[in-house]
């Protein structure tokens, strides 16, 4: 099945540097690609999400990037701020119903 | 539109003890699922129902059974409580777009279970 690893597992920047998490994924035929966050005591929410068909997409501060062939895909945080601070998780899936998540990156950013 | 919404929120049960977490949704989505989520794993899949009236495994479903009660309801029950399964559950749905892809999942906001 399966299987999506991710990293840093922890990562520390200075507000307005810029953050960067990796995730790689085992299963050639996922197709699509989420990033949720999950702020300390809440529900993890969608942020940004890409489909195999595309390279990159990029929402205000936040972009995705994949690599098909390589099979890994990367968050882009730019200019980070204190409210960015959460734990962010990466998740794959293909054709079926199966989203498999990361293990998850804690974001600290410090003001 | 209330969601997601799942109960308990809390739980504390003693090992062997049995109980069901229940879920409902108001979005008219097809698809639901439970996770469980411990602390360096992540969200890992226990398991999920495509549509109502069906249901299948996911990556940890030892210990735990599933009812789709109709469209909007999905409960998790633990027949025989172990401290391992001291977990923070979520519920969560999703739906199903043009094509049957599905869209981004929708999650409740959790039920804490601890079994002593």
């Amino acid at each position: 099945g399966e299987n999506v690893e991710q990293h840093p597992s922890t990562l520390s920047v200075q507000e307005g540097d810029s953050a960067v998490i990796k995730c790689t994924y085992s299963d050639s035929a996922s197709n699509y690609f989420p990033w949720y966050k999950q702020e300390l005591g809440k529900r993890p929410q969608l942020i940004i999400d890409i489909r195999s068909n595309v390279g990159e997409k990029k929402d205000q501060r936040i972009a995705v990037t994949l690599n098909k062939t390589a099979k890994h895909f990367s968050l882009h945080i730019t200019e980070t701020q204190p409210e960015d601070s959460a734990v962010y998780f990466c998740a794959a899936k293909g054709g079926g119903f199966k989203t498999i998540f990361g293990a998850g990156t804690r974001l600290f950013v410090k003001a | 539109n209330a969601g997601v919404t799942q109960t308990p929120k809390f739980q504390v049960l003693k090992t062997g003890q049995s109980m069901t977490l229940q879920c409902a949704q108001d979005m008219n989505h097809n698809s639901m699922y439970w996770y469980r989520q411990d602390p360096g794993m992540g969200l890992r899949l226990i398991y999920y129902s495509a549509s109502e009236g069906t249901t299948d495994k996911g990556e940890v479903p030892n210990g735990y059974n599933v009812s789709r009660l109709n469209k909007r309801e999905f409960s998790l029950r633990l027949e025989s409580a172990a401290p391992s399964q001291t977990s923070v559950y979520f519920c969560a749905s999703s739906e199903v777009l043009a094509g049957g892809r599905t869209g981004e999942l929708f999650f409740g906001e959790g039920s804490r279970l601890t079994v002593l």
